[in-house]
């Protein structure tokens, strides 16, 4: 089983719409989380961090739900230039001082006009 | 700005030769990463490094090695080549215990 499990998609939205996709850990002690965007033959991009109590930036908004091992990301009033792939990405510190990242293989979202 | 780059945007090797990705970041971080990302697999972390000299297994090193003899600079070396290390591979770095990771434009290596 993956440890970071993502709807590859694609999620196709009109233009203005809104649309929320999961992704799911397998790792109970997994301690931080992010949504990482990747555009097109590009290198991904930090989005943003996810915490416990969910967090907004702008049109994003990201929750957690760690009883049920997921977290989600809703993007409201969808422009064109949202169309990327988005990663979800999952933290675990291990015994050093250095934390792995688990990358789960995204889930892309195309916005049509 | 931040910036990392790779040495080059497209590889074709034959099997068996021997292959050097070259990393360069700016920002004076003391990790760095190299990945190799397939479709539907996401990101896999081959080796990565949290200083000069200092290298630790990823989840998929078989195959390779690296190099970190400057701070700036992580090299991954493909020893002998073979088909199924066809691939997009990133370079990331990172301040030290910062989850926010920064990536290269990718090398994508074809392996005929």
């Amino acid at each position: 089983r993956k440890e970071v499990e993502q709807d590859p998609g694609p999620f196709n939205v009109p233009e203005g719409a809104t649309v929320a996709f999961n992704c799911t850990y397998s790792n109970s002690a997994s301690q931080s989380f992010f949504w990482y965007r990747q555009d097109c033959r590009k290198e991904p991009k930090l989005l943003m961090s996810v915490y416990s109590s969910g967090n907004e930036d702008g049109r994003f908004t990201a929750q957690l739900n760690r009883a049920s091992q997921y977290i989600s990301l809703l993007i409201r009033d969808s422009k064109l230039s949202d169309s990327a792939t988005y990663l979800c990405v999952v933290n675990q510190l291990t015994t050093d001082s250095w934390g792995k990242l688990q990358f789960g293989a995204g889930t892309q979202v195309v916005v049509t006009p | 700005d931040v910036k990392v780059t790779q040495s080059s945007r497209y590889l074709v090797k034959r099997t068996g030769e021997k292959v050097f990705l070259e990393c360069v970041q700016d920002m004076d971080h003391e990790n760095m990463f190299w990945y190799r990302q397939d479709p539907g697999l996401g990101l896999r972390l081959i080796y990565f490094s949290y200083d000069v000299k200092m290298k630790e297994k990823g989840d998929i090193p078989e195959g390779y090695s690296v190099s970190r003899e400057k701070k700036e600079r992580f090299s991954l070396i493909l020893e002998s080549a073979s088909t199924n290390q066809t691939s997009m591979y990133l370079c990331a770095s990172s301040l030290v215990n910062s989850y926010e990771q920064y990536f290269g434009p990718g090398t994508r290596l074809t392996v005929t």
